[in-house]
């Protein structure tokens, strides 16, 4: 069982530049997220989507698309990379209840020059 | 909206020490009290959780009880180990907010021999 499988781990990008993270979970799981991780600041949330073909903003979705094609995957993309989005990205997924739990990848670190 | 406060970090402890990470919420609505912990280059994962007022959560030698009149969770733990050097996270979900998750800021262990 893999879990929620995370790539690339390590990323660096020129400022301009566009990628995709991708994120993948066989879970069977309804719920997925994404995460930003900046130091003193916890996690922030992204975007998020409930189910294949719904997706929604989160806290801090300027400059980052995402989409659910499938159950299973759920891209993020960065289109005009900035310095600004330097930072962790975290994948997570769950079944879509309050008191579930949340299970994580182990993380993208990107870095914008 | 919703928010966690926890206690400032980072917190140095020297091993077998007890250990109190603090941790003050406010939520609209009911909500699930999760710790999660994140260890050196991983993801996060969950350690406990509470789910109703007085519910006790416990793993690993770790606690927390879910102290609706003072909107606590804070995490304890009597005798901390070397291994036990990790961030930890606060975080809370509503049925309003379902699986979004709101994160405190972390607090950085570390647990010295």
């Amino acid at each position: 069982n893999a879990g929620v499988t995370q790539t690339p781990k390590f990323q660096v990008l020129k400022t301009g530049q566009s990628m995709t993270l991708q994120c993948a979970q066989d879970m069977n799981h309804e719920y997925m997220s994404w995460y930003r991780q900046d130091p003193g600041m916890g996690l922030r949330l992204i975007h998020y989507s409930v189910g294949a073909g719904i997706t929604d903003q989160g806290e801090v979705p300027n400059g980052y698309n995402v989409s659910r094609s499938t159950t299973e995957d759920f891209p993020l993309r960065l289109l005009s990379a900035a310095p600004s989005q330097t930072s962790v990205y975290f994948c997570a997924s769950s079944y879509n209840r309050a008191n579930t739990e949340a299970f994580f990848g182990q993380g993208t670190r990107l870095t914008v020059v | 909206g919703n928010s966690v406060t926890q206690m400032e970090g980072p917190v140095t402890l020297s091993e077998e020490a007890f250990l109190t990470i603090n941790c003050t919420y406010t939520a609209t609505g009911y909500p699930s009290l999760f710790w999660y912990v994140q260890y050196p280059g991983e993801g996060l994962q969950l350690l406990l959780k509470a789910t109703k007022a007085d519910d006790k959560g416990s793993n690993k030698g770790f606690e927390a009880t879910y102290r609706k009149e003072t909107t606590s969770f804070h995490l304890e733990k009597g005798s901390v180990q070397v291994s036990d050097s990790a961030v930890y996270f606060c975080a809370l979900a509503t049925e309003t907010s379902g699986s979004r998750l709101t994160f405190g800021e972390g607090t950085q262990l570390t647990v010295n021999p």
